[in-house]
């Protein structure tokens, strides 16, 4: 079936360094949504990204979608301690949204 | 207002109950789901309803049915709870039909313990 795969699975940051998730799919994607979900929480969806090459900026946030539509990324400028959560791509297989395993970030004070 | 609410929040049982989990959706959206996430953190879709009807089924145990009386209702009733059943059950909801390129809104979750 089909897989989205993210790495890495874990990431430590200290206060202020970058941080990058990357998303990859076997197959090509019809689109691809990234989610946040805090510890404890409920995954909040934070965007939706189509074209190929398709790159989207929110604030810190920066995500980018592969030329192929079979891999994007989140980058995060600057951690905040706000940022600490599990970060997850789903890609969309026909009907099917398929979430990848996250990638969980820790942000040192 | 609660977008998406799920009860109860927390269930704990014993192995071989049946147990019951509510969604409702105050969106006015058409499509719902529920998805399982284990202790790994792995998010799986199970159930997907459009307007009260079924389009996604992904390989479940029919222990597992899915009831939907209205399009901002979706229910998950579990016979036989077993061990592995122990999860975070999120149900969510999305405005069009197909769930093609929706946001979804997910449920605060509820917490599964068999025992």
């Amino acid at each position: 079936g089909q897989q989205v795969m993210q790495i890495p699975q874990y990431q430590h940051v200290q206060e202020g360094e970058d941080f990058t998730t990357y998303c990859n799919s076997s197959t090509t994607l019809s689109n691809i949504q990234w989610y946040k979900q805090r510890p404890g929480g409920h995954p909040v969806f934070l965007i939706q990204l189509v074209k190929s090459g398709e790159v989207k900026k929110q604030k810190r946030l920066t995500f980018q979608f592969g030329e192929a539509k079979k891999n994007s990324s989140l980058h995060i400028t600057a951690t905040q301690t706000t940022d600490v959560g599990t970060y997850f791509c789903a890609g969309l297989y026909g009907l099917n949204f398929v979430f990848g395993p996250g990638t969980r970030l820790s942000v040192l004070p | 207002d609660t977008a998406v609410s799920q009860t109860p929040k927390y269930l704990v049982t014993q192995m071989g109950n049946d147990k019951s989990i509510k969604c409702e959706q105050n969106l006015g959206h058409d499509t719902m789901y529920w998805y399982k996430q284990d202790s790994k953190k792995f998010l799986k879709i199970m159930f997907s309803y459009n307007n009260k009807e079924l389009i996604i089924n992904e390989t479940v145990p029919n222990r597992f049915s899915p009831k939907s009386p209205d399009k901002a209702h979706l229910n998950l009733h579990i016979n036989s709870l077993e061990l592995g059943d122990s999860a975070v059950y999120f149900c969510a909801s999305s405005q069009g039909g197909g769930a093609a390129t929706d946001t979804q809104y997910f449920g605060p979750g509820t917490r599964l313990t068999v025992l």
